[in-house]
């Protein structure tokens, strides 16, 4: 059994760009949530996917938007990126819901200059 | 709103020196709160959850505990691999909507030889 993915490792985009982060869930589950975490804070939740339909979002502006996928992978999308958007992006997996337990993927480290 | 405040921010042990962790919050209506272990670098680590006042759980050198307004998690004959941030998070029993974790800011642990 596979744990929660997430791709790319590290990336550095330029104030204005546009990012795509990925995440496949471990295996049987069907619900994602993901979360920003800047340095030195908790994780702070931006929304959640429940088989492939929003279920739920954290006060995050519009250019942050999602996408579940039938087979339960998650993209998240950040339009006209900004200096603050710097920090690690986590994905979590949850078997289904009510959400218990959600187990974290190792996060995408996204530097904005 | 649902809060979480952890404490102390951060804590130097030396190694077989027992301690605790608090987590304090504020939630309308609890359905459970967990506990993490973060790394550096990388995603949190599932340790436990906690659904009730009274509870316990235990896993090698931590036990947690929860009480109505705050959770402990007590680290008994720590050893240097104990040390990272360990992170308290709550979810909120809600009617519809999403089933997010709200996390505090974690205490980081560091225990010395």
């Amino acid at each position: 059994e596979t744990g929660v993915t997430q791709s790319p490792t590290h990336l550095i985009k330029t104030r204005g760009q546009q990012v795509t982060l990925r995440c496949s869930s471990q295996s049987g589950h069907n619900t994602v949530s993901w979360y920003q975490q800047a340095l030195g804070q908790g994780p702070q939740f931006i929304f959640q996917y429940y088989r492939e339909e929003e279920n739920g979002r954290g006060n995050f502006p519009p250019r942050f938007s999602g996408l579940q996928f039938p087979n339960y992978s998650s993209e998240l999308n950040v339009n006209a990126l900004e200096l603050d958007d710097s920090a690690l992006y986590l994905c979590a997996s949850s078997l289904s819901l009510p959400v218990n337990e959600q187990y974290f993927g190792p996060g995408t480290r996204l530097t904005v200059t | 709103e649902d809060q979480v405040t952890q404490s102390p921010e951060a804590l130097r042990l030396q190694e077989g020196e027992s301690s605790s962790l608090n987590c304090s919050y504020t939630v309308s209506g609890l359905r459970g709160l967990f506990w993490y272990r973060q790394d550096p670098g990388k995603g949190p680590e599932f340790l436990f959850t906690l659904y009730s006042a009274g509870e316990e759980k235990e896993k090698e050198r931590l036990k947690a505990t929860l009480t109505k307004k705050e959770s402990f998690l007590h680290i008994t004959a720590p050893k240097p691999e104990d040390s990272a941030t360990y992170l308290c998070a709550v979810q909120a029993k809600k009617g519809g909507g999403s089933e997010k974790l709200v996390f505090g800011k974690g205490t980081k642990l560091t225990v010395n030889p």
